[in-house]
């Protein structure tokens, strides 16, 4: 048990549509990660926030945005849906300090 | 920029058998590496962390990899396989210990074990 919940576990959305992910962190994380994980391979990274401030950006569109509430939980949104957002996106949170990350099971995201 | 390039995207091991999966880094300064596993339908899991301390990593679940500099290298191994070791293990190479610093994985490898 990680202590990283996200929601909804599974999704269909129509090409075009936007989409909204949730998750939700241990008290004190407050460090949130999101990653990709397209069928068959790692996990990308998307972007990271910290006390609510996005501070660091992997190769991916400005339609993939976020939000981290100080209430430790976080949000991705993702605009204009295309096919290749199809995958498993991760959340991934972690204290202060040289503590490793902490993963969510993800949300299977599929885009018809 | 770093990588990572896990050789071999499927590993077959009997039961028992030594478990051998290997990850190559390429990175312009001291890397952190790391290995997490994924079990069906789950996230990731650290199994073990290489942060310049130690070349030998012990894990959980009785898991070691070595950081072999030489080679870029930091394959993971177990003695002996176990039916529920079957997984996807995935390398991760970052230039940073903390969760504020980005991982880069590689593709994965899935291990399976027979019995």
């Amino acid at each position: 048990e990680t202590g990283v919940t996200q929601s909804p576990t599974h999704l269909i959305k129509t090409r075009g549509q936007q989409v909204t992910l949730r998750c939700s962190s241990q008290s004190g994380h407050n460090t949130v990660s999101w990653y990709q994980q397209a069928l068959g391979q790692g996990p990308q990274f998307i972007f990271q926030y910290y006390r609510e401030e996005e501070n660091g950006r992997g190769n991916f569109p400005p339609r993939f945005s976020g939000l981290q509430f100080p209430n430790y939980s976080s949000e991705l949104n993702v605009n204009a849906l295309e096919l290749d957002d199809s995958a498993l996106y991760l959340c991934a949170s972690s204290p202060p300090g040289n503590s490793p990350l902490h993963f969510g099971n993800g949300t299977r995201l599929t885009v018809t | 920029a770093q990588s990572v390039t896990q050789l071999g995207s499927h590993v077959s091991v009997s039961e028992g058998a030594l478990v051998l999966l290997r990850c190559n880094y390429s990175s312009s300064v001291p890397p952190y590496l790391f290995w997490y596993v994924q079990y069906p339908n789950q996230g990731l899991q650290l199994l073990l962390k290489y942060t310049s301390a130690a070349t030998l990593v012990k894990g959980i679940n009785g898991f070691e990899a070595e950081f072999k500099k030489s080679e870029t290298s930091f394959h993971l191994t177990k003695p002996s396989a176990h039916m529920s070791d079957a997984a996807e293990y995935f390398c991760a190479v970052s230039d940073g210990n903390s969760g504020n610093t980005p991982l880069v994985f590689g593709k994965g490898t899935r291990l399976s074990v027979i019995a």
